[in-house]
């Protein structure tokens, strides 16, 4: 089956971008989405198919997937963005959705 | 805006069952694919199953099959996840989800989550 690969912790100082990371192979052959989640909530959509920001989302939020690698960004970091960030696909193979194992972000 | 909330969660013990509802509003639900999405204390998400809108397609994680059932009531507005044979592992919060009428599109409705705990 398909695996993501996300790095379990990323810490940025507020103001700071963030960069945060999810790997698998030939990962820029699939729509990749991210959720932020908060402790205690579920989780919110945050960007889909690589690089569009729902309504709502600050245009802080941005994302791309080239080669082996999707990126979330997080331009000018707040201490409202601290959350765990999951990044998710559909393996084309099985019809399956699979997430990354999520990043812890802590903001400094 | 959409709204979904689940029930139907508690304590069961190894090898029982439990029935989850998710009750949606706020959108064509007999126009949507359903998910079921879980996540075990501390752990991330994992995707459990979904089903299209006239329960022509099911898909499940593989750790889940032969023992998890979903199906849905469009008149109710409602999904369901019959699991049986229940193991610790099992143990979750069960979040429902929407993609909308897009099966290739991104969960952008989420419930609050119902807690499943097995254990004797």
């Amino acid at each position: 089956s398909y695996v993501l690969t996300q790095p379990l912790s990323v810490s940025v100082a507020p103001g700071e971008t963030a960069r945060l990371s999810c790997g698998a192979d030939n990962i820029n052959r699939f729509n990749v989405h991210w959720y932020q989640q908060k402790p205690g909530q579920a989780p919110l959509l945050v960007i889909s198919h690589d690089d569009a920001r729902p309504s709502g989302i600050p245009e802080r939020f941005s994302g791309s997937n080239s080669g082996n690698t999707a990126t979330l960004t997080i331009s000018r970091v707040e201490a409202g963005d601290e959350a765990d960030y999951y990044c998710q696909v559909l393996d084309n193979d099985n019809d399956h959705w699979v997430f990354g194992g999520g990043t812890k972000l802590t903001v400094l | 805006e959409v709204h979904l909330v689940e029930s139907g969660g508690g304590v069961v013990q190894p090898g029982g069952s439990l029935r989850l509802s998710c009750v949606a509003s706020g959108l064509t639900f007999s126009d949507s694919w359903m998910s079921w999405v879980r996540q075990a204390p501390g752990k991330g998400l994992e995707w459990v199953a979904n089903i299209k809108r006239d329960e022509s397609e099911r898909y499940y994680v593989d750790s889940v099959k032969g023992r998890f059932a979903i199906s849905r009531d469009n008149a109710k507005n409602s999904v369901y996840l019959q699991m049986n044979s229940l193991r610790a592992e099992d143990t979750a919060v069960y979040y429902c989800a929407t993609s909308g009428s897009d099966f290739w599109g991104p969960y952008r409705s989420w419930g609050q989550g119902t807690l499943v705990t097995v254990s004797s």
